[in-house]
């Protein structure tokens, strides 16, 4: 029972263009989202989140949407450079057995090329 | 200065052996799990501890054994190694709630051969 999928295991995006990863999830009670980003042979870091009850956060290049109606977010990275090229988990808390765990979805691989 | 260190980094073994994960976190954090990302690249919890006190055993076989001495330290013991258990196991530490995120150690590559 996959809650928070993304369905596109890779991107290729030019330098200096808009980078757009998305993420679909099925539980309308999660209260906070969360983007992770992982290079190889590190652990993921933690990047941007946004809570429900708002449709969009902004950090820098990294903006994150949410449609609740939709079940959808995305992250916007502009400008793309090449230290972004990773890969991007989205990840939301779930109730399970009385406490918090994050469930992550599957990941999108990242490439920006120069 | 490392937030959430483990060791080792990697680790072969053969089949039926046994074997350790050590995780340690200087971060303050109450809570401690352990995720495993198998070969499809999902990452899925398998135990959450806080304050050394299990909360979340998510459906692993009891040949994983965690164990934390205290709140800073969650190792994981796996018993008669199969070749199904060869993935990256990786700790990861928050507040209670985990509202301000989960802090992610580098991972151990665990290969059973």
């Amino acid at each position: 029972d996959q809650q928070v999928k993304q369905n596109s295991p890779s991107l290729s995006v030019q330098e200096g263009r808009i980078s757009i990863l998305n993420c679909d999830y099925t539980n309308s009670m999660f209260d906070y989202f969360l983007w992770y980003k992982k290079y190889p042979a590190e652990g993921p870091t933690f990047l941007i989140s946004i809570s429900s009850i708002k449709d969009k956060n902004e950090d820098g290049r990294f903006t994150v949407f949410l449609n609740k109606s939709a079940k959808h977010l995305s992250l916007h990275i502009v400008p793309s450079q090449p230290g972004d090229s990773a890969v991007y988990f989205c990840a939301a808390p779930a109730i399970i057995q009385g406490a918090q765990k994050l469930v992550f979805g599957q990941g999108t691989r990242l490439t920006i090329n120069p | 200065d490392t937030a959430v260190s483990q060791t080792p980094k990697y680790l072969v073994t053969q089949m039926g052996n046994d074997k350790s994960i050590k995780c340690e976190q200087n971060l303050g954090h109450d809570t401690m799990y352990w995720y495993k990302q198998d070969s499809k690249k999902f990452l899925k919890i398998m135990f959450s501890y806080n304050n050394k006190e299990l909360i979340i055993n998510e459906t692993v076989p009891n040949r994983f054994s965690p164990k934390s001495p205290d709140k800073a330290h969650l190792n994981l013991h796996i018993n008669s190694l199969e070749l199904g258990d060869s993935a990256v196991y990786f700790c990861a530490s928050s507040l209670r709630g985990g509202r301000g995120g989960y802090t992610f150690g580098s991972g151990t590559r665990l290969t059973v051969v």
